[in-house]
């Protein structure tokens, strides 16, 4: 199936500072989806993205569909401590109907 | 607007005991519904998929069956528990052709096999 490698895996950061974390994959995707998690919770949706190349916000949140297809990446802005949480990539397969994730990347804010 | 439903919310069962958890999506027609496992916060492996009525797509080999009585109801399932079942399980639905569709997910079932 499509893999996708999500970096970094945590993070620590201070409290008004800008966070960055990428998404790749071996394989094109025609959606990128960014979804946040909050403890014992399901994922939420935050960005998707349906267009190489495209920039799109959400707020203090701007996530990216890489050129080649092959990747995105999601910037949160002046971070808040509610930016705490798991944050997933993923996309859906080109055929079938499965939806493949990223690892994941742990934000922890400290105020 | 859709929503999605799962119930319960924690649950405690022994270990041999049988296992139904529940997800209902309101306000959509023919959706397609998930499984997902979530080990220790981390990693979302897809247990079931389903496009249909009756039509289920298990991903992993396991303890566990899905079930798909109504359009947008779909139902997780286990005869005997084991330790290793335990862990946090989320519904999903998503509409329209999967491949420029994304996935809700509902607030999860954390399960614990003692």
């Amino acid at each position: 199936g499509q893999q996708l490698n999500q970096s970094p895996q945590s993070m620590f950061i201070q409290e008004g500072e800008d966070v960055s974390m990428n998404c790749t994959s071996s394989s094109i995707f025609n959606t990128w989806l960014w979804y946040k998690q909050d403890p014992g919770e399901g994922p939420v949706l935050l960005i998707a993205l349906y267009k190489a190349g495209e920039l799109t916000s959400n707020g203090r949140l701007t996530a990216q569909f890489g050129i080649t297809r092959k990747d995105s990446f999601l910037n949160i802005s002046a971070s808040i401590p509610s930016d705490v949480g798991i944050y997933f990539c993923a996309g859906p397969a080109n055929t079938g109907n499965q939806f493949y994730f990223g690892t994941g990347t742990s934000l922890t804010v400290i105020p | 607007s859709q929503t999605i439903h799962q119930w319960p919310a924690t649950l405690v069962q022994p270990v041999g005991s049988p296992l139904s958890l529940e997800c209902t999506v309101e306000g959509t027609s023919n959706p397609n519904l998930y499984w997902y496992r979530q080990a220790a916060g981390r990693g979302l492996q897809l247990l079931f998929y389903s496009v249909g009525i009756g039509q289920i797509s298990s991903e992993v080999p396991q303890n566990l069956s899905a079930s798909r009585p109504q359009d947008r109801q779909f139902i997780l399932s286990s005869k005997k528990l084991l330790l290793s079942d335990s862990g946090f399980y989320l519904c999903a639905w998503s509409e329209g052709l999967v491949a420029f569709g994304s996935l809700h997910f509902g607030n999860g079932t954390r399960l614990t096999v003692t």
